[in-house]
């Protein structure tokens, strides 16, 4: 069984704060690294899958860091807005995904 | 037009019941994915459907529980038997676009199914 944690189990930040979240996953046998962001009675939206060791994504105001030799992975949001409140997964990729528990971010006007 | 259409998107259901999620999607694809999050857990995959053989399941799921179809490449069902309140769960369906029209390893996923068992 993969362990995948997330951290903090939830947020609350005030709008135009800066935040990060961390992925940590067993290390061996890994191939993708998924960020998605999942709203109430929404999809899970595909933010980032990210591969390669020290890779950074970028889309936006969102980023992501990849560190596969350590087991974890950062996502920043910069300058958080009200909409950027939902749950945010991160689900290390073998055969299928395992998804972490998720970070809740509640964004105050 | 959405990618993945899974109904039904909300229901209540008796003890004892059984019920059964739809799921289309807009193109076809070889793997379809099936999970589920409990109240305050993780999202955890049920099982893997392929087209044309018996699905894959999980540790602690079976195929009595938790019966799955998987009839052409753009469809699939999961059936939820005999529901009791542990059931009341979200259930999404996805799949890997992964060799698929849209190329690359994007999970799509459904907007998902709020069963409450009561």
């Amino acid at each position: 069984i993969l362990n995948v944690e997330q951290s903090p189990q939830s947020l609350h930040v005030q709008e135009g704060d800066s935040t990060n979240f961390t992925c940590s996953f067993p290390s061996s046998n890994f191939y993708a690294l998924h960020w998605y962001r999942w709203e109430t009675a929404k999809s899970p939206e595909a933010l980032f899958v990210m591969t390669l060791n020290g890779d950074e994504k970028k889309k936006g105001r969102i980023s992501a860091t990849l560190n596969t030799k350590e087991g974890y992975s950062y996502l920043y949001i910069k300058g958080s807005q009200p909409e950027d409140s939902a749950t945010y997964l991160c689900a290390p990729m073998r055969r299928a995904l395992t998804f972490g528990s998720g970070t809740r971010l509640q964004v105050q006007p | 037009s959405a990618v993945i259409s899974q109904k039904p998107s909300r229901d209540i259901c008796q003890r004892g019941t059984s019920l059964t999620i739809q799921c289309q999607v807009d193109s076809q694809v070889t793997m379809m994915f099936w999970y589920r999050q409990q109240p305050g857990q993780s999202l955890t995959l049920i099982a893997t459907a392929n087209q044309g053989s018996e699905a894959t399941y999980e540790s602690g799921f079976v195929i009595d529980k938790f019966p799955i179809s998987r009839p052409n490449l753009t469809f699939s069902t999961l059936t939820v038997s005999n529901m009791s309140p542990e059931d009341s769960s979200i259930y999404l369906c996805s799949f890997s676009g992964t060799g698929g029209l849209r190329g690359g390893n994007t999970i799509y996923f459904g907007e998902g199914s709020w069963l409450t068992v009561v």
